[in-house]
């Protein structure tokens, strides 16, 4: 069974801050929620992880509820170029390998 | 910058043909993958490495082997191409998980 949830597509007005939900209900204590994007016909580009406190780096931030059954990424201001499909992913600490699902992509309108 | 690099953006080989894809990175990192990537299936992990010469089989790893004889370099390796290997083949590498992986810019095979 899939460990997230996510919404397979979404619009976002350019400039708006793009917000997308990641559903995690069965997540254990020692996992993290990883997010990843991908833009068309480029490999996945690391984004930000967190465990249980909310994280802000230079490009987005991100919220886990404090059940952390589910958690949100913030883009800030979209841009054209944040049209990509989004990965969440839920791993334990310590696995190294990531399953990615299929995550949600995400559209900049101008 | 982290590089990952794969030798081929796009290959086509002829069914029963032994095909090499070929990934190199530059930064010293254990960690290395190989994931497939098609339409409605999102990415899937075939093999990983932890180590020269150490490889772990990931989801789908029939039909694949792979080869790490030196840290840098991260080889898969179709022995008998079949026409449902056409994909998307993505190689990633990684320092640790929580550094984030680094992925090449993928390579294109056909099976005709």
């Amino acid at each position: 069974d899939a460990k997230t949830t996510q919404p397979p597509s979404m619009d976002c007005a350019e400039g708006r801050a793009a917000n997308l939900p990641c559903n995690h209900s069965t997540i254990s204590g020692n996992e993290y929620v990883y997010w990843y994007r991908q833009i068309h016909s480029q490999g996945p580009q690391y984004i930000i992880h967190g465990l249980k406190n909310n994280e802000t780096n230079e490009m987005a931030s991100l919220i886990i509820t404090e059940d952390r059954k589910s958690s949100t990424l913030i883009l800030p201001h979209a841009t054209l170029r944040d049209t990509a499909v989004y990965y969440c992913i839920v791993e334990d600490f310590g696995n190294e390998k990531l399953t990615f699902g299929t995550g949600t992509r995400l559209t900049i309108i101008p | 910058d982290v590089k990952v690099t794969q030798s081929s953006r796009y290959l086509v080989k002829r069914t029963g043909e032994k095909v090499f894809l070929e990934c190199v990175q530059d930064m010293d990192h254990e960690n290395m993958f190989w994931y497939r990537q098609d339409p409605g299936l999102g990415l899937r992990l075939i093999y990983f490495s932890y180590d020269v010469k150490m490889k772990e089989k990931g989801d789908i790893p029939e039909g694949y082997s792979v080869s790490r004889e030196k840290k840098e370099r991260f080889s898969l390796i179709l022995e008998s191409a079949s026409t449902n290997q056409t994909s998307m083949y993505l190689c990633a590498s990684s320092l640790r998980v929580n550094y984030g992986y680094t992925f090449g810019s993928g390579t294109r095979l056909t099976v005709v």
